[in-house]
């Protein structure tokens, strides 16, 4: 069973702030770890898919690393924006491309 | 828009009702999945399929939830007798099935048990 833990739950930051977020998992016995955002109103958004020790991602200004060996992935956010308010989802992929999420983490930039 | 969508979007009940959401996935994914999520949670997985068999269900997955895929193409997942406890949004995702490769999903099928 993959077990997947996010924190924090909620974050409330001003606009132009940078952030981070963090997911950890107890086991590496997995495929991948995704990131994805969750825009109210919207579908959830692949953000990242990473796979190895030490990979990092970037995407604009947000970026992602993952530690299999410490069992933990940051999400960073440069200089947030209001359109970056959503929840942000980390996720292992077992077998068959199936996704056990954590619980999310909610960000809410202030203009 | 070939993306993946889901109908309805909101469905308000009645305890004791059946309910029936269905998924259309991206046209070339084989594999479909179907998630549950409650206010403050994660998605849940609930079950998937590779075409048209049913491959994984979750113990969250009781009686009186249906899936079918029943030509490989879109699903339906149905849910009997409803409980208030069954109120949640339910997405749908698909994926080309590749070794590791995201899931696109639906905007989600939001149930209401009164």
């Amino acid at each position: 069973i993959l077990n997947v833990e996010q924190s924090p739950q909620s974050l409330h930051v001003q606009e132009g702030d940078s952030t981070n977020f963090t997911c950890s998992f107890p086991s590496s016995n997995f495929y991948a770890l995704h990131w994805y955002r969750w825009e109210t109103a919207k579908s959830p958004e692949a953000l990242f898919v990473m796979t190895l020790n030490g990979d990092e991602k970037k995407k604009g200004r947000i970026s992602a690393t993952l530690n299999t060996k410490e069992g933990y992935s940051y999400l960073y956010i440069k200089g947030s924006q209001p359109e970056d308010s959503a929840t942000y989802l980390c996720a292992l992929e077992g077998a068959g491309n199936m996704l056990t999420f954590g619980g999310g983490t909610r960000l809410m930039v202030k203009p | 828009d070939t993306g993946v969508s889901q109908d309805p979007r909101h469905k308000i009940t009645k305890r004791g009702q059946n309910v029936t959401f269905r998924c259309d996935p991206i046209s070339e994914h084989n594999r479909l999945y179907w998630y549950r999520q409650t206010l403050g949670q994660g998605p849940e997985f609930l079950t998937y399929f590779q075409n048209e068999a049913q491959l994984e269900k979750s113990r969250l997955l009781s009686d009186r939830f249906s899936a079918e895929r029943p030509k490989g193409s879109f699903s339906t997942l149905e849910i009997q007798r409803t409980e208030q406890g069954d109120s949640a949004m339910y997405l749908c995702a698909s994926s080309a099935g590749l070794f590791t490769g995201e899931l696109f999903f639906g905007e989600g099928s939001r149930l209401t048990v009164l």
